[in-house]
C-alpha cells in the first residue's frame, strides 16, 4: 500500500527551541492527518490537511502540505515540555484507511 | 460520557491460545479499526470496518479476525496462528470516511 515516509525517527531539543517533522511520499497524497501519540498514551488527532499549499496554525503549532501534495511538515514553535510525545503523519487512502508514517518521537530537556 | 473503552489494559497468555479484545464506543460512530504498533514501527492496519455486518481486511490481518455485529462493538481475536502476536493494540472509531479518528487506550498484549 501508500508508503509515506516520515523522518527524523527521533529528535532531543532544548525547551524553547524549535521543532519540525517532515512526512514525505514518492506519490500524491489525497489528504494528509496528524496525530501526537504522549508517551504509555493513545494517538490524539490535531489536524487534517487537504488542500495544496495548505497552510494550518494551531497555537505555536503549523501545519503545511506541500505544493505538489507529496510532503507535509509540523513545527513547533518553542517547544515545551508538553510537546513530549510522538508524532505521526497518516494518509488518507482508498476504502478510507489511513497509511501511518513511523513517527517522529520528541524529547524536551527542560 | 463519550468515547471508546477497551479491556483488559494488559493481556496476558501462553502460546497457542487464542485471545479476544475487547473494544467498544458510544459515540455513534459507524467505521471502527483494529491498529497494531510496534516499537519504531507507526500503527499498522489490521482490520475495519465501515459499517456494521461488514469488514474488511487491513495491511496486516493475517492470524486475526474480528466481528461486528452491533455498531457500538468491534472486538478483536488473535489466533494461534499470528507468529508474534506481543504488541500493543488500538482500537479507532469514527464516522466514516476520512474523517478524524478516535482512539482507545489500547491493550498490551504479551504472550509467554
Amino acid at each position: 500500500g501508500q508508503q509515506v515516509m516520515q523522518i527524523p525517527q527521533y529528535q532531543h531539543v532544548q525547551e524553547g527551541e524549535d521543532f519540525t517533522t517532515y512526512c514525505n511520499s514518492s506519490t500524491t497524497l489525497s489528504n494528509i492527518q496528524w496525530y501526537k501519540q504522549r508517551p504509555g498514551g493513545h494517538p490524539v488527532f490535531l489536524i487534517q490537511l487537504v488542500k495544496s499549499g495548505e497552510v494550518k496554525k494551531q497555537k505555536r503549532l503549523t501545519f503545511q502540505f506541500g505544493e505538489a501534495k507529496k510532503n507535509s511538515s509540523l513545527h513547533i514553535t518553542a517547544t515545551q515540555t508538553t510537546d513530549v510525545g510522538t508524532y505521526f503523519c497518516a494518509e488518507g487512502g482508498s476504502n478510507y484507511k489511513l497509511t501511518f508514517g513511523k513517527g517522529t518521537l520528541l524529547t524536551v530537556n527542560p | 460520557d463519550g468515547g471508546i473503552t477497551q479491556s483488559p489494559k494488559y493481556l496476558f497468555r501462553k502460546e497457542g491460545q487464542n485471545v479476544t479484545l475487547s473494544c467498544e464506543q458510544n459515540l455513534n460512530h459507524d467505521a471502527m479499526y483494529w491498529y497494531r504498533q510496534d516499537p519504531g514501527q507507526g500503527l499498522r492496519l489490521i482490520y475495519y470496518s465501515q459499517i456494521v455486518n461488514d469488514f474488511q481486511k487491513g495491511d496486516i490481518a493475517e492470524g486475526y479476525s474480528v466481528s461486528r455485529e452491533k455498531k457500538e462493538s468491534f472486538p478483536l481475536t488473535v489466533t494461534s496462528a499470528q507468529k508474534n502476536p506481543t504488541a500493543f493494540y488500538l482500537c479507532a472509531s469514527n464516522r466514516g470516511g476520512y474523517n478524524e479518528q478516535f482512539f482507545g487506550p489500547g491493550t498490551r498484549l504479551t504472550v509467554l
